[in-house]
Order: structure tokens, then sequence, then C-alpha cells
């Protein structure tokens, strides 16, 4: 499997601009998370998907904030106007049976790579 | 709401022990810990389902304490290999008695360092 696929992997922009990250979950998996890292606040749950229905957007910061799961296998994260501090790493996770690094065929979220968003 | 770790970091020789604790105010259905390296996206490393399971894998074990809402992560005879920033996962029960919410929030981290 190539687990959690996002990208882009980096995005800059400039203040004002529209920003959109793509996630493909793992397939077989029917939750999915969006996250935002940054040092001052960790890992913050942004909004999540069961069976590619919204179930909790309560992290979601502003309006300017927006997440669909049209199918699936995909998933976008959009933000409109964005911020200088929207800066952040943001993280797509599934959650399903995998690999984990240690345990094999866990019931957890797989994080994928992440996309590094600098917004100038 | 967020789960508690302490301590917030942790320098070690190789070879030398560590605990990571995670503690949380509301009753908890699972705990899962994560390990992330400088870059990188949390890996998982295991998941504790029921109070009083402790579980492990040749140096790296953990336990959780359903009643005190807890859980502890034990790092073993460390190695160069185990630096990054730990994070608990707490996974909370939908009622007193009843099943998973499914959506994890994870602890402030606690970053270890390993020195030769």
């Amino acid at each position: 499997d190539a687990g959690v696929i996002q990208s882009p992997r980096h995005e800059v922009t400039e203040m004002g601009q529209e920003v959109t990250l793509r996630c493909k979950p793992i397939s077989g998996h029917n939750s999915l998370f969006w996250y935002r890292q940054t040092m001052m606040r960790g890992l913050e749950l942004l909004i999540y998907f069961n069976n590619n229905v919204p179930i909790d957007d309560s992290g979601m910061p502003e309006d300017r904030f927006s997440a669909k799961m049209p199918n699936a296998s995909f998933s976008t994260l959009k933000i409109q106007p964005s911020e200088p501090r929207d800066s952040a790493v943001y993280f797509c996770a599934s959650r399903g049976r995998g690999q984990g690094a240690i345990f094999p065929i866990s019931d957890t979220q797989y994080f994928g790579p992440g996309t590094r968003l600098t917004v100038l | 709401q967020q789960p508690v770790q302490s301590p917030q970091a942790v320098i070690l020789r190789e070879g030398e022990d560590a605990v990571i604790n995670c503690s949380s105010s509301k009753a908890l259905y699972s705990v899962h810990w994560y390990r992330q390296k400088h870059g990188e996206a949390p890996v998982f490393l295991m998941i504790l389902l029921k109070g009083g399971e402790q579980k492990g894998h040749e140096k790296i074990s953990a336990s959780f304490n359903e009643k005190k809402q807890q859980s502890s992560l034990y790092l073993t005879a460390s190695q160069l290999s185990y630096s990054g920033t730990y994070f608990c996962g707490t996974e909370r029960r939908k009622t007193k008695y009843g099943g998973a919410t499914n959506k994890l929030i994870f602890g402030t981290g606690t970053l270890l360092a390993v020195q030769p």
C-alpha cells in the first residue's frame, strides 16, 4: 500500500491567495482527518470525515477554512483567503487497519507526509 | 481537552531508560502512541485498548490505567534511533460506558534526545 498521499508537499503563497491542499487516504479506510501542526499549538485536529461525511469541524479556525470529501479516495482542505498566521504543516490522516512501526495490523490513524504551507 | 504529557523534554545517553506519561481529564476508550522525527510525519507505535493493558515489543512498551485516565510509554536501553518527539493520542468514550468517538486528540508532545 502506498500510504496516505498528500499534495503539494510544499506551498509558498502570498497573503490573500487561495490555497488548496489535497489528500488521498489509504484504500479501504473509512475515516479521514485533517490536522495542523505548529510549534505553538502542537497537533490540532481541524475536521474529520466518516464515510465521506463531515462529523466534527469544531477545530476549523475560521470561515476561511473549508474541507470536502467528494468520494472515498479524495479530500481537499481549502484556505481562502490565506493569511501569514495560517503558515504551518498540514497533515492528513486516515483511519483503519494498516502497518505500524511496531505492531502490524492495528486500527489507528496513519498520517500522510504533510504539506508545509508558508504564507508571506 | 488536550491530554497533558510529561516530561516536556528529556535527554538521555544511549542505553538509559525513559518514561513518558500521558494524562487526560476525560474518560478514555483507547490511547495511541506515535513518534515523530524532525521534518517527518508522526509514525504509529502502538495502541492500548483496555484498562490495565500493557503492550510491548523489544525495548518499547506502554501501559494504560483506565481508572486514572493515564498512559505511560517505557523506553528501555535507548538507542540513537529513538530520538524524536513522542505524542499520545487519546480517544474518548461517547458516553461513560459507550464506544469510541473515533477521533484522536493529541498531547503536547515529549521531545526525546538520545546522545551517544
